[in-house]
């Protein structure tokens, strides 16, 4: 398994402004997620973290509202731009370890409300 | 699109009771379903993994069926306990390499 922490592990931020959070991995992965699980609701993929390269983005989500970097095989940032009240979610960091394997791990976090 | 669902929404039972979770999924065409515990206010933890070539995974007194063909899993847990109390995801992965699709969980509440 891994170990995945997320900072900051919650936050309240004005309207307008923008966080970043960062995700680190105790060791090299393949693939990184990041997630969102709005209140009372599933998590839905935001993007897929891409090392070296620009993210993938689901539908719904784009690059300027939610840029992401991935500059090595333990880290990764999310930032949530120009954050307004409907930001406020759960965001969540994911890994697969190594290619062929098929667990994939979640961090533990991070709980933003936007005022 | 996959699209994944979770039955019952929510479900309280009195300690001791065996008890089913259901998941389905619209395109039967997956690499594997996970299973899920998210206890308030924490993270993730992964409880079973079914690869698509499998029927069943057990651990402990959780037991978890796939039926690829139908787009089914069930999350069986025998003689529950207040601390099974949380919420259970179902999540499955089309392809190797992908992300996991969720669905939107089932509540379970457990009293003693």
């Amino acid at each position: 398994s891994a170990v995945i922490s997320q900072k900051p592990s919650r936050d309240i931020c004005q309207r307008g402004t923008s966080l970043t959070i960062q995700c680190q991995v105790d060791s090299q992965v393949t693939m990184m997620f990041w997630y969102r699980q709005q209140p009372g609701q599933s998590l839905t993929l935001i993007a897929t973290a891409n090392q070296g390269s620009e993210a993938t983005y689901e539908s719904g989500f784009v690059i300027d509202k939610f840029p992401i970097s991935r500059p090595n095989l333990t880290f990764s940032t999310l930032t949530v731009s120009n954050m307004s009240p409907e930001d406020s979610s759960i965001y969540l960091c994911s890994v697969v370890l190594a290619a062929g394997a098929d667990t994939q791990y979640f961090g533990p976090g991070t709980r933003l409300t936007v005022l | 699109k996959q699209e994944v669902t979770q039955i019952p929404a929510a479900l309280s039972v009195p300690e001791g009771e065996n008890l089913v979770l259901n998941c389905s999924f619209t395109d039967s065409a997956i690499y594997n379903l996970q299973w899920f515990r998210q206890d308030p206010g924490k993270g993730l933890t992964s409880l079973l993994l079914i690869q698509s070539s499998q029927r069943e995974q057990t651990s402990g007194r959780l037991n978890a069926s796939l039926d690829k063909s139908s787009g089914r899993s069930t999350l069986y847990i025998a003689a529950s306990q207040p601390g099974d109390s949380a919420t259970y995801l179902c999540a499955v992965k089309g392809q190797a390499g992908t992300a996991l699709i969720f669905g939107k969980g089932t509540t379970l509440s457990v009293s003693s």
